[in-house]
């Protein structure tokens, strides 16, 4: 199946800083691509809707101007977390699409951030 | 708005015994519905999905689910469990023009007694 993964797998980053995580479909193109925020044994929380060449559709609740995402290419998605603080600690996954409704989402194995 | 439940927080069972991890949701009308498997380090992998059709979907690992349209419910099913099925499992929904996107349960965590 196809395959998609995220860069880096885990990160330590100060208070204040902003930190970039990349999620990559190897083997196929994504116009779409998700950005999930995972707390500790819980579910997965869809935070924005990343589209190629245009603006992300952001969630409920999720600012925009802290979570930063660019869908540069068909296959490259990144989200930015800026002036990142504790409680933006988590584990974020990506997930794109293949082509069609519904078709199979293949997810990243995520990245887990851990502001300090 | 949709919601998905899944009642069951974890769930312990013996290897070789069956197993059922239950699933609900909320909507108006037939959603799309899949079930998702996590384990540690790994992405979440598909394991069935059902879109219409016949209300019993077979998917990977022996699993199995089945839609049930009066209880609003898809429970997951494996008539006997592996040690390697450990893992957390999700269920989630997809809605007509959605646009791909996914609802998700809180999630059952299951343990596998050897």
């Amino acid at each position: 199946g196809a395959v998609v993964s995220q860069h880096p797998s885990w990160v330590i980053c100060k208070s204040g800083t902003s930190v970039k995580i990349e999620c990559r479909s190897l083997d196929f193109q994504a116009t779409t691509m998700f950005w999930y925020r995972q707390f500790p044994k819980q579910s997965l929380m869809l935070m924005a809707t990343s589209n190629e060449g245009s603006k992300a559709t952001y969630e409920q609740g999720v600012e925009k101007d802290k979570f930063l995402i660019n869908h540069a290419s068909l296959t490259l998605s990144t989200l930015t977390v800026t002036s990142a603080h504790p409680e933006d600690s988590s584990f974020y996954i990506c997930s794109a699409p293949t082509s069609g409704l519904y078709n199979e989402q293949f997810f990243g194995p995520g990245t887990r951030l851990t502001v300090l | 708005a949709q919601s998905v439940t899944q009642p069951d927080i974890h769930i312990t069972v013996s290897e070789g015994a069956s197993l059922e991890l239950r699933c609900n949701y909320s909507y108006g009308a037939t959603p799309y519905l899949f079930w998702y498997v996590q384990s540690p380090g790994q992405g979440l992998q598909l394991l069935l999905k059902y879109f219409s059709g016949d209300t019993l979907v077979q998917g990977i690992k022996g699993f199995e689910a089945e839609f049930k349209r009066s209880q609003s419910s898809f429970n997951l099913r494996k008539p006997s469990v592996h040690w390697s099925d450990a893992a957390e499992y999700f269920c989630a929904v997809g809605l007509t023009g959605g646009g791909n996107k996914l609802t998700f349960g809180t999630g059952t965590q299951l343990k596998v007694e050897l």
